[in-house]
């Protein structure tokens, strides 16, 4: 069946390493893809996402590639802040329905000063 | 533009009751949608909402269910609480025409804990 696998956390970096978060998934037909934040106490926010092959999504310094070839959308920063502490969930989407979208694990990602 | 709005935050009952929890979506948003998510299962789909008609439901027993009024607020219900329901339960939104494909908003959640 369809499915997102993520890097199990926690990872832990200090401030301006760099991050990746490793994705890959699994989808019978052409995926959108996305990456979603949670930070402590509030719900999830849409991060970045990629509707197909070879589109690169990017926000906040954040960016992921949509990699068919691999299956693969893994979540890169080149310089972390201790404010990009949170859990980051990578997911996809078959449909305009919620109960299209099937989301990985998460990972939660500690920033040290 | 106010954002999703869920309440309460939090929730403390004991086994065997009953809990309602609400969802205001962003004003225009006509789909609503559930998810339970807990450490061990991570995000699970309970329900979609959409103009007060139950479009999908997820791989929950009876005792979850939900309803969306004309308004688009929407409501769920838990039944017979078990120590497994301990949970933050999620509320999201979408635009309408995108739909989830294109985004989800989601609200702070409310946190269940059953005892």
């Amino acid at each position: 069946g369809d499915s997102v696998t993520q890097m199990e956390g926690p990872v832990t970096l200090s401030e301006e390493a760099c991050l990746t978060i490793n994705c890959t998934y699994t989808a019978t037909g052409y995926p959108s893809l996305f990456w979603y934040v949670q930070y402590p106490g509030e719900g999830l926010q849409l991060l970045l996402k990629a509707t197909k092959a070879d589109d690169k999504g990017s926000n906040k310094g954040f960016e992921a590639t949509y990699r068919k070839e691999t299956t693969s959308f893994h979540l890169e920063k080149g310089s972390v802040q201790v404010s990009d502490s949170a859990v980051y969930f990578c997911a996809l989407s078959l449909g305009s329905s919620a109960s299209k979208i099937i989301f990985g694990s998460g990972t939660r990602l500690s920033i040290r000063p | 533009k106010a954002g999703v709005t869920q309440t309460p935050r939090y929730l403390i009952k004991t086994r065997g009751q009953q809990v309602t929890l609400s969802c205001s979506p962003i004003s225009g948003h006509r789909s609503v949608s559930w998810y339970q998510q807990t450490p061990g299962q991570g995000l699970q789909f309970l329900f979609e909402y959409f103009s007060e008609t139950q479009r999908n439901k997820g791989n929950f027993p009876g005792r979850f269910s939900g309803r969306q009024f004309s308004n688009s607020r929407s409501e769920m219900n838990v039944s017979t609480l078990e120590l497994g329901d301990s949970a933050l339960y999620l509320c999201a939104s979408s635009p309408p025409a995108t739909g989830a494909n294109e985004k989800l908003f989601f609200g702070s959640g409310t946190q269940l804990s059953v005892l």
